[in-house]
């Protein structure tokens, strides 16, 4: 499977933008670029994901580079129920490679 | 989105005994189950796949006589941990995969071993 790297921690302040980056540099064609976050104590939750171009959802935008080896993660105004563990994962796209390997992802801190 | 559940959500037994975790797809049919466990401040480590009707697929050092994946139905695959010891005491995830491939995960069950 196709590596990740994420910086260990990030910090933020309440209502600023914040930008979550992942290295990818070995993604291939098929990958897709999938996000997750996991707040204490609970199961991990899908954010966005996406394939070459950016993405946007309620929850964040997906800027995804334009060679694809890298992504970032944008949360336009954090909050403090935001502060979670962020995990880029990519996932072959194929159709029949599903399994999700997490990295050590990033630990977001909100500060009010 | 998606829901799925875990049941029981903490538990606590005695070294020796079996403990059964069980997951539930509520509002689709998962054709795939995943089994993860995460250590205190560490990532989820995947255990075993789950296929409706057929064998689980375990990862490599994960013992299959000592972690139980069945998956009867559609909705529903369980964990049992068989002679528990306090090794095993973590927080187990399970996540369910529809045919479109998305994943959606379970809240956990945390495990504890005495």
């Amino acid at each position: 499977d196709a590596k990740t790297t994420q910086p260990n921690s990030m910090e933020s302040n309440e209502e600023e933008p914040v930008h979550l980056p992942c290295n990818h540099s070995t993604i291939s064609g098929t990958d897709y670029i999938h996000w997750y976050r996991q707040l204490p104590s609970q199961g991990p939750e899908y954010v966005i994901h996406g394939l070459t171009s950016n993405v946007n959802n309620r929850m964040a935008s997906l800027a995804i580079a334009e060679d694809r080896k890298s992504s970032t993660l944008i949360l336009h105004r954090a909050t403090l129920r935001d502060a979670a563990v962020y995990y880029c994962i990519l996932i072959g796209g194929g159709g029949s490679n599903y399994k999700l390997t997490f990295g050590k992802g990033t630990l977001l801190t909100v500060n009010p | 989105g998606a829901v799925v559940s875990q049941h029981p959500s903490r538990v606590i037994c005695k070294s020796g005994t079996s403990v059964k975790i069980e997951c539930r797809s509520l509002d689709f049919q998962a054709t795939t189950m995943f089994w993860y466990r995460q250590f205190p401040k560490q990532s989820l480590m995947l255990m075993a796949t789950s296929n409706e009707g057929s064998k689980a697929t375990y990862e490599q050092g994960v013992e299959k006589d000592k972690f139980l994946i069945n998956h009867a139905s559609l909705t529903l695959s369980t964990l049992t941990v068989t002679s528990a010891h306090p090794e095993d005491s973590s927080f187990y995830i399970c996540s369910a995969s529809n045919r479109g491939g998305e994943q959606y995960f379970g809240p956990g069950t945390r495990l504890t071993v005495t």
